[in-house]
């Protein structure tokens, strides 16, 4: 079936520097993608998303980039801040090819990020 | 902003109990999601509601049902709870539009354990 992982399960990066999550995907029907942050005991929230005919999106310190041609998908985030600190998830819409996906998302296992002060 | 509220924040349940999971919305939302999430394994989509009465069942729909009576509520529905449905329960909402998917806002989560 199709499927939503990551690469790196961890990530560990001291306060100020530019951190990196990458994502892999493996339907190429897919045309939405996500990002959620979830911090310990909240649900995930809402941090970017981007359509497929978009290669990049830029948000406040966050940045989406997406890359069809490998089916690879990151989250770039600026200055990162111990506040980042949480579990990232990216997800792509799950509709069968030419069905309705009725705003299903497949979410990968999700990146632990660390950021040391 | 959306809110999503799931009644209870932790819940602790025997074998053999049937339980209920309530969530609301407040944004008028169609889409209504249930989903389990379990470590290592992510969120995982149990039953999902585009319309009031209206139910599709997800990847996991075994051991669960859910109910939408009205539109701003989507209950899920444990009918003989067992160990292996301990796990964190999260509710999600979203809009419908033409133009496809929309972000799906989440409740806070409900932590179940069954004993």
């Amino acid at each position: 079936g199709e499927s939503v992982g990551l690469h790196l399960p961890t990530l560990s990066v001291q306060e100020g520097d530019n951190s990196i999550i990458n994502c892999a995907y493996s339907n190429s029907a897919s045309d939405y993608f996500i990002w959620y942050k979830q911090e310990s005991g909240k649900g995930p929230q809402f941090i970017i998303d981007i359509r497929s005919n978009m290669d990049k999106r830029q948000g406040q310190r966050v940045t989406v980039l997406l890359n069809k041609t490998v089916k690879h998908l990151s989250l770039q985030i600026a200055a990162t801040q111990p506040g980042d600190s949480a579990v990232y998830f990216c997800a792509e819409n799950s509709a069968p090819h030419g069905g309705t996906s009725y705003g299903k998302l497949t979410f990968g296992q999700g990146t632990i990020l660390t950021v040391h002060p | 902003d959306v809110k999503v509220t799931q009644s209870s924040r932790y819940l602790v349940k025997r074998t053999g109990e049937k339980v209920f999971l309530e969530c609301v919305q407040d944004m008028d939302h169609e889409n209504m999601f249930w989903y389990r999430q379990d470590p290592g394994l992510g969120l995982r989509l149990i039953y999902f509601s585009y319309d009031v009465k209206m139910k599709e069942k997800g990847d996991i729909p075994e051991g669960y049902s859910v109910s939408r009576e009205k539109k701003e509520r989507f209950s899920l529905i444990l009918e003989s709870a067992s160990t292996n449905q301990t796990s964190m329960y999260l509710c999600a909402s979203s809009l419908l539009r033409g133009t496809g998917v929309e972000k799906l806002f989440f409740g806070s989560g409900t932590q179940l354990s069954v004993l």
